[in-house]
């Protein structure tokens, strides 16, 4: 079975510029996440989606915005991009509330650079 | 909040011995996951194994185990037999279930294996 896809795997942006990261989940997974691993950090929660609504937020920018669309896929927008949003951009994705099985399936992440 | 301590920074095991990598977590709840992913140079993320805090029973997945000890809210990673493809980072990480299912990730300990 296809696991988590996101695109793309690579972005360069300069600095200013938008950026959009897209997901698509495992398929019949109703819930996405999103996380931001900057260069020798751990990985920091920035949003979830349960059944396309929002279900969580963690320390995600004013600059970025999120939605999951009705397929389930996700994207995640990012606008005013500065050199310090350079990162690895994973998302994740599972059964939702109430079945959940204990397991979030990551996609290989998007590596976004800002020059 | 939650939050997941791991002290090790760096470790380091001959092939073929074993290896315990440790973490701790600060939780009031008491139904949740608590996770060991890898990430190798790829970058991707791996799961190693998982537990369930209403679980008693160790958690093993081959050559990897756990010793899951919830009152004192700690949960160490035993890599027996090590082999030159677990040099990576491994990051520990807690999920409260709760509307949202995030992961909580400890800064993560580097393993170098030597042959």
């Amino acid at each position: 079975a296809a696991g988590v896809i996101q695109s793309p795997r690579h972005l360069i942006k300069e600095k200013r510029e938008t950026a959009t990261l897209k997901c698509y989940p495992i398929s019949r997974h109703d819930t996405v996440y999103w996380y931001q691993q900057g260069p020798g950090q751990d990985p920091q929660f920035l949003i979830s989606f349960y059944e396309k609504m929002q279900s969580d937020k963690g320390s995600i920018p004013d600059r970025f915005s999120a939605q999951q669309f009705s397929d389930y896929h996700s994207e995640l927008n990012m606008s005013s991009l500065e050199l310090g949003d350079s990162a690895l951009y994973f998302c994740a994705s599972s059964k939702g509330q109430g079945v959940f099985t204990g397991e979030l399936f990551f996609g290989e992440g998007s590596r976004l650079t800002v020059l | 909040a939650q939050t997941v301590t791991q002290s090790q920074p760096e470790m380091s095991v001959q092939e073929a011995e074993t290896v315990t990598l440790s973490c701790t977590y600060d939780t009031s709840e008491s139904d949740y996951y608590l996770f060991w992913y890898k990430q190798p140079p790829s970058r991707q993320m791996i799961l190693v194994i998982r537990q369930e805090a209403y679980k008693q029973q160790n958690a093993t997945e081959n050559r990897f185990s756990v010793n899951f000890q919830k009152a004192a809210k700690s949960f160490s990673l035993k890599i027996s037999d090590s082999q030159l493809g677990d040099a990576a980072m491994y990051f520990c990480a807690f999920l409260r279930l709760t509307y949202g299912n995030k992961l909580v990730f400890g800064a993560g300990t580097i393993l170098r294996v030597k042959s």
